[in-house]
Parts: structure tokens; sequence; C-alpha cells
């Protein structure tokens, strides 16, 4: 069964169009992270709710924000989508300090 | 800020083999949590062993083990009787004892030639 749902796991957007993803998890987690992965490259954290607090990672660009609803829910909002902005855009969650679950990921194009 | 530094781009091994991927990592923290992530061409990123700092003893899950030296900030992977299922991208991943922030490091594409 799935535990943390990406939808959709293709968005094609484009150029400074605003686009939103969306994650949502099954497992009662208090902390969802947003990761940016480029090809070949890690996982980047761009920013995490613990609870309902917001947390932003100082070199995550303010074109992106994020929305949190919801224990379950959690959406990554890209104001104006770049060429750069194309990604695999990760989910995950995690309860305090135990391992962190993640989606299967959206991958972004931006045409 | 914390680093993880993985310096094995892409690593190869025989199946039925054993192979190391190593890992480094950077903190003036004294309690954290550190992680391999395996990544298969699926993409979704599923976790295949954790180590507290705290502990002195390795972490063991069936096949795959790890060498946690704390004082080099050295996390190794060990994978033994290597499988072609184990072939993938390996991320080590620092955490953060308060923070609940999780570092990945660039990740070591494992190879498992039959």
């Amino acid at each position: 069964d799935a535990m943390v749902i990406q939808n959709p796991r293709y968005q094609v957007t484009q150029f400074g169009k605003p686009v939103t993803l969306s994650c949502s998890q099954t497992l009662n987690h208090n902390v969802m992270y947003w990761y940016q992965q480029k090809s070949s490259q890690a996982p980047k954290l761009l920013f995490h709710y613990y609870d309902k607090d917001f947390n932003n990672e100082a070199d995550t660009p303010d074109n992106f924000q994020s929305r949190r609803p919801n224990t379950s829910f959690c959406f990554l909002d890209i104001r104006s989508p770049g060429l750069g902005d194309a990604a695999m855009y990760l989910c995950a969650t995690s309860r305090d300090l135990n391992r962190a679950f993640f989606g299967q990921g959206t991958r972004l194009t931006v045409v | 800020a914390q680093t993880v530094t993985q310096s094995q781009p892409e690593m190869s091994v025989q199946e039925a083999e054993t192979v190391t991927l190593s890992c480094t990592y950077d903190t003036s923290e004294s309690d954290y949590y550190l992680f391999w992530y395996k990544q298969p061409p699926s993409r979704q990123m599923i976790l295949v062993i954790r180590q507290e700092a705290y502990k002195q003893q390795n972490a063991t899950e069936n096949r795959f083990s790890v060498n946690f030296q704390k004082a080099a900030k050295s996390f190794s992977l060990k994978i033994s009787d290597s499988q072609l299922g184990d072939a993938a991208m390996y991320f080590c991943a620092y955490r953060t004892p308060a923070g609940n922030q999780f570092y990945f490091g660039t990740g070591t594409s494992l190879t498992v030639i039959p």
C-alpha cells in the first residue's frame, strides 16, 4: 500500500506558469519534506514542515513556496517556473527522528 | 551546514561478491543519525540501513552492514553476496538530531555484473 503519494507522477508546465505539486501521506507523520533532485545529483532539501511549523532552507529560491493545510497533505507551489526548475521533486515524511519515507516523485518538465 | 560526501560516483561488483561504498560527513554535533538509502531506476527512495551515532555497534540488516567510524566521520556500506536487484543509486544521508533535516550525499551508482 502506498504510504506517501505524489501526484502527478509527471507534470509538464509552461515557462512562467504557476504549478502545484501535491503530496499526501497515510502514515500520520508529523514531518513532511520537499526535495528537488536533478539528474545524477543528490536530493536537495527545499523545506520541511514540523507539524505546522514551516522551515525553509536558506538557499531555497523565493519562487518555491509550500502549504500544509493538514497533517496528511503538503503542496509545493512554483510561482514562475524556469527551465532550471525542471527536476524530480521528492516528497518525504518522517516521525521525529525516525527514517524518512519517500514518495515516488513528480518529474517536472518546463517547456 | 552539514555536508555529506560520497567520493565514488560509480562502482561495480560481480554478482555474489562483496562491495563497499564510502561516505564521509562533516558535523559538529555529537549525536545524530546516519542512513543509507537506495534509489532504483523507479526513483522511489528506499531505506537500506540506519545508524545512531551514540551506538558503537555497527548496524546490520541481512546482507547490508555498515562500518561506522565516528572519530573519522566515516560511514561506509558493505553489501555482501551482491544480487542483481542491488543495482541502484545509493545515497548516504545525515539527519540532524534536532532540526529534522536530512542531508544527502551525491550518490554512488552501483552496477551488479552477472
